[in-house]
């Protein structure tokens, strides 16, 4: 069954310093795809990367990157040089599928870690 | 692009009430994720669709609650009746199957949320 575990409840890291969100995931699927999603305070769920578990390159998007080691089933988040408006919770997700089969794309998401941006 | 739009923002009702929640998924995507997000369970997947046609909807909690999408461009989510243990954010969420180097990404990008109060 899939599982998606996110071990740190909150976070708290001094703004321009890096920090790392953990996340590990359990599949049986050899397709699936993970995710990192941001919720501030205001509530909406905002995008931020995605890794494929075929690629073998970690994904970058700006500030953020997925420090991504498919043997240990990990897929932390890196947000290097922290700003105030980093401050929210932020979830890992993984989505099954597709197969070569085609099929679906049921997703599960993580408790979340909550962190919080020091000035 | 307007985003995936939900409606109401907001909804106080009344135990034993029927609740609609609409979503308007963006233009083009073909799957339509609906979720509910507590403090207890986090952020649940209840049902998803693809081309207006429902894959999985393991996740509905039980009968009152029901959901359609009668086109590409309107889901609804249902609960009749409510019950006060109903009450939290309801997330409508759509994507499209975009292909990349090694398979499909499949990004998942959230409405705005519904908060459902039933008193």
């Amino acid at each position: 069954a899939q599982k998606i575990t996110q071990t740190q409840p909150g976070m708290f890291v001094q703004e321009k310093e890096a920090v790392t969100l953990d996340c590990t995931y359990d599949t049986s699927d050899p397709s699936y795809g993970l995710f990192w999603y941001k919720q501030p305070s205001s509530g909406e769920m905002i995008f931020l990367i995605y890794q494929g578990s075929y690629d073998q390159q970690n994904a970058t998007e700006g500030r953020y990157s997925l420090n991504f080691q498919k043997a240990r089933k990990s897929a932390n988040l890196v947000i290097s040089a922290s700003q105030l408006g980093d401050s929210a919770m932020y979830f890992c997700a993984m989505r099954e599928g597709p197969t070569i089969r085609g099929g679906g794309f049921k997703t599960i998401f993580g408790a979340g870690t909550r962190l919080f941006v020091k000035a | 692009d307007a985003g995936v739009i939900q409606s109401p923002r907001h909804e106080v009702t009344e135990m034993g009430q029927e609740v609609t929640l609409r979503c308007k998924p963006i233009s083009g995507h073909d799957y339509l994720f609906w979720y509910r997000q507590t403090m207890m369970r986090g952020l649940e997947l209840l049902i998803y669709f693809n081309n207006n046609v429902p894959i999985d909807d393991s996740g509905m909690p039980e009968d009152r609650f029901s959901a359609k999408m009668p086109n590409a461009s309107f889901s609804t989510l249902k609960i009749q009746p409510s019950e006060p243990r109903d009450s939290a954010v309801y997330f409508c969420a759509s994507s499209f199957s975009e292909p990349d180097r090694f398979g499909v990404k499949n990004i998942q990008y959230f409405g705005a949320g519904t908060r459902l109060s039933v008193l």
